[in-house]
């Protein structure tokens, strides 16, 4: 398995409390992706990176923000989170060369309350 | 990006091969077929792609027809934990970052004892 991990796996909030999720990577992979995941709406890129403090968005990423100072570290924040924000959220790495083979982390579940 | 067609469901006995298929009839000759899978509550995960000869790796075979009009991923020797979600997906390999996973509604494989 690709070293790909979460951190939290879970977690309960309230509304209006800022959280920060990390993914962590050992394989020195270039690309990182967040991805949230709900019924009925599949997989959603939120927002990703080529590279050491090079990020872009995904298509759904209002209300999140990213950073990624190290190669291996790749931080998703919710500034302020909402209900709508509860979510299954995806960290996939890939690396230069085929950005289509992506291997996902174990995910975490955020719960806003 | 192609679209593609599998069966919503398919059963296969523990030990088994289990094949299965994906239609993408207005595939492109540029675009390659990438299988995924999802184990519930897992992240996706890779499991192979190919542009128009057959592969082969260590978790399943690709097979895809001449015309590439449709392909098939065969298990060899199914277990439980094969039991998920199959993506057949089709894009074009791209070197660059930015490359938005997105999985229709899949097969539904369940292994049985």
């Amino acid at each position: 398995d690709a070293g790909i991990t979460q951190s939290p796996r879970h977690k309960v909030t309230e509304t209006g409390t800022p959280v920060t999720l990390r993914c962590h990577q050992t394989e020195n992979h270039r690309y990182m992706y967040w991805y949230r995941q709900d019924p009925g709406h599949g997989l959603r890129l939120i927002h990703y990176s080529y590279g050491v403090k090079d990020t872009d968005k995904g298509e759904v990423s209002d209300g999140y923000s990213v950073s990624r100072s190290k190669t291996e570290d790749f931080l998703l924040t919710l500034e302020s989170a909402t209900s709508s924000q509860t979510s299954v959220y995806f960290c996939a790495i890939s690396g230069y060369g085929n950005s289509y083979e992506q291997y996902f982390g174990p995910g975490t579940r955020l719960t806003v309350t | 990006d192609a679209k593609t067609t599998q069966p919503t469901s398919m059963d296969c006995a523990e030990g088994r091969a289990a094949n299965l298929p994906c239609n993408h009839s207005t595939i492109s000759g540029n675009e390659y077929v990438y299988w995924y899978r999802q184990i519930h509550s897992q992240g996706p995960q890779y499991i192979i792609h190919g542009l128009k000869n057959n592969e082969t790796n260590e978790m399943a075979s690709l097979i895809i027809t001449e015309d590439r009009k449709s392909s098939t991923l065969i298990l060899p020797h199914a277990t439980l934990r094969d039991t998920a979600v199959y993506y057949c997906i089709v894009r074009v390999l791209k070197e660059t970052s930015g490359s938005r996973l997105t999985f229709g509604e899949g097969t539904q494989l369940t292994v049985n004892p």
